[in-house]
C-alpha cells in the first residue's frame, strides 16, 4: 500500500463546478504539498500546509493531520485549470526536504 | 531569476551509452533533489544533496551517481543506460535542509534509452 493515497485518480468535470481532489497518507508527517503539473510537463507548488487551511485564488487546501487526510479545492473550474494534481507529504523527524509523493489525479475540465 | 535550469530538454541514448543531466538554480538554495516520474508511479526520488557537498541516496538510486559540483548545480549521471531507465527526470531545489520550505521544480528532461 502507498504511503500516500490520491483519489480520485481521474476526474472529469464541466466548467464552473467545484472540484475537490483528496489525498490520505499513513505516515506521521510534518507537512504536506500540493503541486500541479501541466500538459506541457512543469510541476508548480501550490499549497504547502502544516495545519489548517490555505487559499489562493480560487484554490483552497485544508488538512486534517489527526485524521491524515488533506483535501484540495477548486471553485468555479476552468478548463486552464485541466492538469495533474499531486499531493506529496514530508515525513516528521526527517531534517532534509525529501518529500514522498501520490501517484496524482488527472483533472480535465471542459468549456 | 531562471529558477532551476535543465539540460538537455530531450535525450535519446542507445543501452549501454553514458549521459549526464545537468542541473542550474539561481535562488541560492541548499538543498537539490533529482526525481524520475513514471506513469502511474508517481515521483521518485532518486538522488538529493541536503547542502553544498553532501549527496544522499534517495528511493531509486541505482544506475545514477550524482555531483553536486557547487552550490548552483547538481548533475545527475547515467554511467551506461538502460531502457529501464526511459523516464523523464526532474531536477528541484528548496532553501534550507533544516527549515521546511517548498521546492521548486525544472522542466524536466525526457529521456529514452533504446
Amino acid at each position: 500500500k502507498n504511503e500516500v493515497e490520491q483519489s480520485p485518480q481521474n476526474l472529469t468535470a464541466q466548467e464552473g463546478e467545484f472540484i475537490t481532489i483528496n489525498c490520505s497518507y499513513s505516515v506521521g508527517i510534518s507537512a504536506l504539498h500540493w503541486l500541479q503539473q501541466h500538459p506541457g510537463g512543469g510541476i508548480v507548488s501550490l499549497f504547502m500546509l502544516s495545519s489548517g487551511k490555505k487559499k489562493h485564488g480560487r484554490l483552497i487546501a485544508t488538512i486534517n493531520i489527526q485524521e491524515k487526510h488533506s483535501s484540495l479545492h477548486i471553485t468555479a473550474s476552468h478548463p486552464r485549470d485541466s492538469a495533474v494534481y499531486i499531493c506529496a507529504v514530508k515525513r516528521g523527524g526527517t531534517s532534509y526536504g525529501k518529500l514522498t509523493f501520490g501517484q496524482g489525479t488527472i483533472l480535465t475540465v471542459h468549456p | 531569476n531562471a529558477g532551476v535550469t535543465q539540460t538537455p530538454k530531450f535525450q535519446v541514448l542507445k543501452t549501454g551509452q553514458s549521459m549526464t543531466l545537468q542541473c542550474a538554480q539561481d535562488m541560492n538554495h541548499n538543498s537539490m533533489y533529482w526525481y524520475r516520474q513514471d506513469p502511474g508511479m508517481g515521483l521518485r526520488l532518486i538522488y538529493y544533496s541536503a547542502s553544498e557537498g553532501t549527496t544522499d541516496k534517495g528511493e531509486v538510486p541505482n544506475g545514477y551517481n550524482v555531483s553536486r559540483l557547487n552550490k548552483r548545480e547538481f548533475s545527475l549521471r547515467l554511467e551506461s543506460a538502460a531502457p529501464s531507465q526511459t523516464s523523464v527526470y526532474f531536477c528541484a531545489s528548496s532553501g534550507l535542509a533544516g527549515v521546511y520550505n517548498e521546492q521548486f521544480f525544472g522542466p524536466g528532461t525526457r529521456l529514452t534509452v533504446l
